[in-house]
């Protein structure tokens, strides 16, 4: 069964202050491993897509990195802003059956 | 440019209606996917659309179906609510050939 495991599932931050999200996933073969954001009561908004030949990718003060060989991937936020709370979502393709394996998110609280 | 929509945003019925929700894709997507978030909880797989035929169907009983329409819109309809049928609802659209989703606002459901 392919997984996605995120963590920590919540933290809380100060504004200002730069975070870490971590997201382990067991799914084979992969194809590639996305980071949306979500606002409470929204659908999720893609912050990056990375496949299996990308260590990092940027997307203003949000920085993805991904190890395929350990099957881990992370989010950083730099900078935090009050905006920035919100639920962050780890998921993975499934390249042999085209699915999408979604985590359960890591919801962050930035508090000024 | 238009997104995703998804009809009603809000929605409340009790044990035991029908209901349908409603999903317009991004235009020129012609692959229409639902899922079903419950509250604290990453978005769970229910269909799969393209070209107005079934591609895939996650683990939801009978009591959930779909369909797309030729215009590519797409309506799920979940029958005998149960309490645990709350949730959001997202619709997620792609391109052919592509597996970025970009997700519509959601439908949020209470069922009483």
């Amino acid at each position: 069964k392919n997984q996605v495991e995120q963590s920590p599932q919540s933290l809380i931050i100060l504004e200002g202050k730069n975070c870490t999200l971590q997201c382990n996933y067991t799914v084979s073969p992969f194809s590639n491993l996305r980071w949306y954001k979500q606002d409470t009561g929204r659908g999720p908004v893609s912050l990056t897509i990375m496949t299996f030949s990308e260590n990092t990718k940027s997307n203003g003060r949000y920085t993805a990195t991904l190890d395929a060989d350990t099957k881990q991937s992370s989010l950083h936020i730099t900078a935090s802003q009050l905006s920035d709370s919100a639920s962050y979502i780890c998921v993975v393709s499934d390249y042999g059956n085209n699915r999408l394996a979604f985590g359960k998110g890591n919801q962050v609280v930035v508090i000024p | 440019d238009a997104g995703v929509t998804q009809s009603p945003t809000h929605l409340i019925k009790t044990r035991g209606q029908q209901v349908t929700l409603r999903c317009s894709p991004i235009s020129g997507h012609k692959s229409v996917s639902w899922y079903q978030q419950v509250l604290g909880q990453g978005p769970q797989f229910i269909f799969q659309y393209y070209e107005k035929e079934e591609r895939g169907r996650g683990n939801f009983p009978d009591r959930f179906s779909a369909r797309q329409f030729p215009n590519y819109s797409s309506e799920l309809n979940v029958n005998a609510l149960l309490l645990g049928d709350s949730a959001l609802y997202l619709c997620a659209s792609s391109l052919p050939g592509e597996d970025t989703q970009y997700f519509g606002p959601g439908t949020r459901l209470t069922v009483l």
